[in-house]
Order: structure tokens, then sequence, then C-alpha cells
């Protein structure tokens, strides 16, 4: 049974636009989210990350949102770039996880110019 | 400053078989973890290695053991191997065994059993 679920595995967008990426996820015990960014033949990066405690957090043209009550993250790049296009995999931890990182399954984001 | 090192890259192995792949962490991290990556799927947790001792383990078979040397360097090594097992495999390390933020992934090594 998928934790953290990534339900749309692609996605297209302009460049200069918005790009959202979601998440959800169904362990109420994570309390540590996290981002990363895979491109081929590269291991996954880390981008951004959020605590329980918060509902945002910002890093330059990255912010990420919680929602705790919906169980929801989404992950906002504006503006996107074509730079940007690569694997975008959500990430949690927390009780229940044995403090290592629950990955969804991803979602290949092209921006195209 | 190197980042995370793994080797081989790539390694074809025939079913039955055993395999080890090796990994350097990045200077400075003391802590290694170890994820399996299958294709279409994201990295699912193998298991951690601090201080030369598993700290903690996904759920995986006992087929799946490691070892942390002195110089925080891992292996990974993977016993009988069967068809499933073709994977990428990620070790990331990290300074600290909570540090999730400080995660350094390696580029893997891509493994096909046949």
């Amino acid at each position: 049974d998928q934790q953290v679920k990534q339900n749309s595995p692609s996605l297209s967008v302009q460049e200069g636009r918005i790009s959202i990426l979601n998440c959800d996820y169904t362990n109420s015990m994570f309390d540590y989210f996290l981002w990363y960014k895979k491109y081929p033949a590269e291991g996954p990066t880390f981008l951004i990350s959020i605590s329980s405690i918060k509902d945002k957090n910002e890093d330059g043209r990255f912010t990420v949102f919680l929602n705790k009550s919906a169980k929801h993250l989404s992950l906002h790049i504006v503006p996107s770039q074509p730079g940007d296009s690569a694997v975008y995999f959500c990430a949690a931890s927390g009780r229940g996880s044995q403090g290592n990182l629950i990955f969804g399954k991803g979602t290949k984001l092209s921006v195209k110019p | 400053d190197a980042g995370v090192t793994q080797s081989p890259t790539h390694l074809i192995k025939t079913r039955g078989q055993q395999v080890t792949l090796r990994c350097s962490p990045k200077s400075g991290h003391d802590t290694v973890s170890w994820y399996q990556q299958a294709l279409g799927q994201g990295p699912q947790f193998i298991f951690q290695y601090y201080e030369e001792e598993e700290r903690q383990r996904g759920n995986f078979p006992d087929r799946f053991s490691g070892h942390q040397f002195p110089n925080y360097s891992s292996e990974l090594n993977v016993n009988a191997l069967l068809l499933g097992d073709s994977a990428l495999y990620l070790c990331a390390s990290s300074l600290a065994v909570d540090n999730l933020r400080g995660y350094t992934f390696g580029s893997g090594t891509r493994l096909t059993v046949v």
C-alpha cells in the first residue's frame, strides 16, 4: 500500500508559466516532507523541504505548500524554466517510516520553450 | 569535493548469482543509506548504516545485506539474485542518522538480472 502518492506521472508546462506538482500521503505520523529533482543518469537532488509545523516554505522560484488536514502537499515552480525539466519525487518521513524516506513514484515535468 | 561515489555504474548478473555494490560517502558524512528504485517507481529504503552497524532496515529479505567500513564507505550485497532484483540501487550519505535534509545521493548502480 503506497503511503506517498504522486498521481500525475507527467506534466507539461510552457516556459515562464507556473508548474504545480502534487503529492498525497496517507500516514498521519509523517512530520517532514521533501521534494527531490532527478535528471537521467543522476541521483536525486534535494530541492526543498517542509516540516509539519508549517504550511508553506519558499526558496527562490520554489514553494512547497502543506495541507495537513487533507494530507496533501504541492510544489510550485514560478516561473518554470526548460532546465527544470526532470522527474520530481515527493518524500516523507516521521514516526512510522523508521526515520527514513518514503518516496512517491515521481512526476516527470517537461517545460517547453 | 567529491560527492557520493558508487561503483560499478552498470552490472549484469545471472539469476541465482551474488552481487556486491559499493558506495563512498560524501566527504564528512558518516551515515550511509541504500535505496532500490525499480523502473517507474520511487526509491525504496533498504537499510541504513552508522558507526559500522545496521541501524534501520526496510522491508527487504535477508538476501540483502550490507556492511560499513571504518572509513564510512559501504557495501550492499544481494544473494540468490532474482529477476525482480533488477533495479537502480542508490546510495545516500548524510552527517548523522536523522539528517534527512542533508541526504546526498549518488548516481546509482544499474543492476540487470537475466
